[in-house]
């Protein structure tokens, strides 16, 4: 079965403890992208993967980072999270991100992280 | 730059209404255009796209969209909505997946 898996999906952490949430998609696909959803404010893109060891910044990347070292995993890292990253995560993947007409992405379940 | 705006960012209908959540993109060459949908509680679901050809697209649970060029439009439409389409719809071009800020449909028993 065709899926995008998040772990965990609730998460209750303190300021300043590291954590990873892990993303693992088994389509092989090329693009994988990390998303923050917030009330009012939608999806907001937070770092994106064009393939493997190629990552890019999205449109709020400050406190997080990521890494490509396999096709199928796409971690989210807070080095040192902060109340304000209080948020609901969602990973996707799609074949490619542009010049194709079959550009859907498909989200994990989401992980729902509170920064105490 | 690419980017989709999407009119309503709320709306409260009753059951059996006609529902119209507007979505106009601004970019030119190729456009290919998608309404995703999230259900309470729920991830993100691919509710209909277009791609090319027939500007009229047909959706899932009923849900249809037009494509209208010379208005750069995408509404999506439903003509008769129920309580279970209580969601957030989102209007998204192709390429870097720039996400609007949704529209909230509540509906009333």
């Amino acid at each position: 079965e065709a899926q995008v898996t998040q772990n965990p999906r609730y998460l209750i952490t303190v300021t300043g403890k590291k954590l990873t949430v892990t993303c693992s998609q088994n389509m092989n696909h090329e693009y994988m992208s990390w998303y923050r959803q917030d009330p009012g404010l939608g999806l907001r893109q937070i770092y994106y993967s064009m393939n493997v060891e190629v990552t890019d910044k999205g449109d709020v990347p400050e406190g997080y980072k990521v890494s490509r070292k396999e096709k199928r995993n796409f971690p989210l890292i807070l080095e040192s999270p902060s109340p304000n990253q209080t948020s609901l995560y969602f990973c996707a993947s799609s074949v490619r991100t542009s010049g194709s007409a079959k550009n859907i992405q498909y989200f994990g379940a989401g992980t729902r992280l509170s920064v105490l | 730059a690419q980017s989709v705006s999407q009119h309503n960012h709320h709306v409260i209908l009753s059951e059996a209404a006609s529902l119209e959540l507007g979505c106009n993109y601004s970019y030119g060459g190729t456009v290919n255009l998608f309404w995703y949908v999230q259900y309470p509680g729920q991830h993100l679901q691919l509710l209909l796209k277009y791609f090319s050809g027939d500007p009229l697209v047909k959706g899932i649970k009923g849900f249809e969209a037009e494509f209208i060029k010379s208005k750069f439009s995408f509404n999506l439409r439903k003509p008769s909505v129920q309580w279970s389409d209580t969601a957030e719809y989102f209007c998204v071009p192709k390429d870097k997946i720039i996400f609007g800020k949704g529209t909230r449909l509540h509906i009333l028993p």
